[in-house]
């Protein structure tokens, strides 16, 4: 069974530049998340989907930060303009709706160096 | 707003020795995941426990959680190298949306 995929693995971009991360789930998986990972913390939450729509954003900066899951399948997660705290690896999982155990397979993510 | 502190946020272990790691949450979570990630790896599932006195090993790691303490622990028995790694904890409440909130981690260093 193929994982969930993100591209690209890294990213290195100017401030006030814009970035765009793609994922793709587990086929099958209705639900996809969005994780920022800053350097020596645990992921936090930006975006949940369950299949088109969103769950949660609360933690989402939404003035500059913007995702969409498009057909209920692949994911993007844009930023613009990005700011020099940006600077992280955002991480894609997904999950089964309805799973018991509800585990949340992740992705290799993508390292962002805003400079 | 759910929580998650672990401690210690660095463990440098010697080979053939066991040790702990802590994982404490605020409110009453529904479940409690521990997870693995190597460097520059992604994050690999280790263990789920679902209710209060839940025990699960898998070879040298043993998760266990006390719902009434809002403690879960991880154990390591005979650390070997191999071992090396950063481990997360983290909660769910299901009536969040099934939210993962993290613990900021232990970095594991396994020492010959």
């Amino acid at each position: 069974e193929a994982g969930v995929a993100q591209s690209p693995r890294y990213k290195i971009i100017e401030k006030r530049q814009s970035v765009a991360f793609w994922c793709n789930p587990i086929s099958g998986h209705a639900t996809l998340y969005w994780y920022q990972q800053i350097l020596g913390q645990g992921p936090k939450l930006l975006i949940q989907f369950q299949n088109n729509g969103v769950v949660d954003d609360s933690q989402l900066p939404k003035d500059r930060f913007s995702a969409e899951r498009l057909k209920g399948v692949d994911s993007t997660l844009k930023i613009q303009p990005a700011k020099l705290e940006d600077s992280a690896v955002y991480l894609c999982a997904s999950s089964l709706q309805r799973a018991s155990r509800g585990i949340q397979y992740f992705g290799a993510g993508t390292r962002l160096s805003v400079l | 707003e759910l929580k998650v502190e672990q401690n210690p946020l660095f463990l440098s272990m010697q080979e053939g020795k066991n040790y702990t790691i802590y994982c404490n949450y605020s409110t009453t979570s529904d479940r409690l995941y521990w997870y693995r990630q190597d460097p520059g790896k992604s994050l690999e599932s280790l263990f789920v426990l679902l209710s209060n006195g839940a025990v699960k090993q898998e070879g040298r790691l043993m998760a266990s959680l006390d719902t009434k303490a809002r403690l879960s622990t991880l154990h390591i028995t005979a650390a070997v190298h191999d071992l090396s790694a950063t481990y997360f904890c983290a909660a769910m409440i299901k009536a969040a949306g099934n939210k993962l909130t993290f613990g900021g981690g232990t970095r594991v260093l396994v020492k010959p």
